[in-house]
């Protein structure tokens, strides 16, 4: 059972941030927060991942509030190649496992 | 090779048949993932290897669905007496044994199952 809460859909217009959130209230204090992407027709893509502290890479920005309750996922200059379903996830504690919930499909408009 | 390789891209079966599905992962990555994905529906968790270690079969939906990973490397899924229901994309994903474990998994391109 998937352990995050997003929103099924949003848009943003290219150039622009792109401000993901996902709610995690039952993260565990040794569970890390990943966020993955899924591109029309094409496997899952990596993005970036933390577990309490703001996170920052070529992609994206993650950042976790204190509490860990929650997250967003910060895509700084949106284009239209961001076009996706972005999935936040919480790794199941000891073990390789990633649930997969249903993401939030992200339309980035010209 | 670069990265995970799933075989075949495409497969069409009519129902009843048996069908295998293959993936390669990334050389040397020790965790290996099948995930399936229906139409316009989120990834869902089949089954996973990690070394030597028992896999994880918790996600396999039926007794029709088994897996194996022969050597540490190659993995093959096999569906048995297939259904038109067992129609979806099958992703197959690898990873290294990190640090703590917190490293990405890579996934393959998929292979879509069509069973008619």
């Amino acid at each position: 059972d998937a352990k995050t809460t997003q929103p099924p859909s949003m848009d943003c217009a290219e150039g622009r941030a792109a401000n993901l959130p996902c709610n995690h209230s039952t993260i565990s204090g040794n569970e890390y927060v990943y966020w993955y992407r899924q591109i029309h027709s094409q496997g899952p893509q990596y993005i970036i991942h933390g577990l309490k502290n703001n996170e920052t890479n070529e992609m994206a920005s993650l950042i976790i509030t204190e509490d860990r309750k929650s997250s967003t996922l910060i895509l700084p200059h949106a284009t239209l190649r961001d076009t996706a379903v972005y999935y936040c996830i919480v790794r199941t504690s000891g073990t390789y496992k990633y649930i997969f919930g249903t993401g939030t499909r992200l339309k980035v408009l010209a | 090779g670069a990265g995970v390789s799933q075989s075949p891209s495409n497969k069409v079966t009519e129902k009843g048949k048996d069908v295998e599905l293959r993936c390669d992962p990334i050389s040397g990555h020790t965790a290996l993932y099948w995930y399936r994905q229906s139409l316009g529906q989120g990834l869902e968790f089949l089954i996973y290897f990690q070394g030597n270690s028992a896999p994880d079969k918790s996600g396999l939906p039926s007794d029709r669905f088994s897996a194996e990973r022969t050597g540490g490397s190659v993995s093959t899924l096999t569906i048995q007496r297939t259904q038109q229901e067992d129609s979806a994309v099958y992703l197959c994903a690898s990873s290294n044994k990190g640090l703590l474990m917190n490293t990405e998994a890579f996934f393959g391109q998929g292979t879509r199952l069509t069973v008619v």
